[in-house]
């Protein structure tokens, strides 16, 4: 199966300012998507943003983007402008185009501070 | 509205019974998911489906049992093999596109289960 890691438990990052989040995966398929997710103290899961594999532009929304390189197998998200709703658990996810299985990494804790 | 729908939110039982957790969809999606979340930790998943009686195991589905008898439906049974079943389960559904492919997974609350 597809493995996702997410390297950094924690992060901070000043209110205002650019974080950067990272994910790396593992997989032999050439038809894939991946997501990031966030997960406020609420526990609901909010799809932050989306990315197919076969496309080469990376993927924007709004104060959102990420940073695909396929060859790398590297999925990073970058936050401009950091505002405090953004504080909540970041997961990154991989679902495959073969069969649907969808895998999540460990999580990154975003803390913004004022 | 359309949705996902888990039920109960909290579920206590005591050790050695089996539990089912409830999950409903209203959105017309084939696929379905079920994930267990540890505290400070990710998703592993548990079991998925994507199409009805018919469904494949995910990393830790020892202790699990599921069912797709209704595209709406994919209940998911903690049954007492199950070794340390105390956690917070997630249940998501997915719209299935051209040739299988599929779309974001939109997620239920969530059912904090507790075995004393």
């Amino acid at each position: 199966a597809q493995t996702v890691t997410q390297s950094q438990p924690e992060m901070s990052v000043q209110e205002a300012e650019t974080v950067t989040l990272s994910c790396t995966y593992d997989t032999s398929e050439s038809d894939y998507y991946l997501f990031w997710y966030k997960q406020p103290p609420s526990r609901q899961m909010i799809l932050v943003i989306r990315q197919e594999a076969y496309k080469q532009q990376n993927a924007t929304e709004n104060r959102f983007s990420v940073n695909f390189q396929k060859a790398a197998k590297s999925f990073s998200l970058k936050i401009s402008d950091s505002q405090l709703g953004d504080a909540a658990m970041y997961f990154c996810a991989y679902r495959s185009g073969n069969n649907n299985d969808m895998r999540f990494g460990a999580g990154t804790r975003l803390t913004v501070k004022p | 509205d359309g949705g996902i729908t888990q039920s109960p939110k909290y579920l206590f039982r005591k050790e050695g019974q089996n539990v089912t957790l409830s999950c409903e969809q209203n959105l017309n999606h084939d696929a379905m998911y079920w994930y267990r979340q540890d505290p400070g930790q990710g998703l592993r998943l548990i079991y998925y489906s994507q199409i009805v009686n018919d469904f494949q195991k995910g990393d830790i589905a020892e202790g699990y049992s599921v069912s797709r008898e209704k595209k709406e439906s994919f209940p998911l049974t903690v049954t007492s093999a199950q070794k340390n079943p105390t956690a917070f389960y997630l249940c998501a559904s997915s719209k299935l596109g051209q040739g299988g492919r599929s779309m974001e997974a939109f997620f239920g609350q969530g059912t904090r289960l507790t075995v004393v």
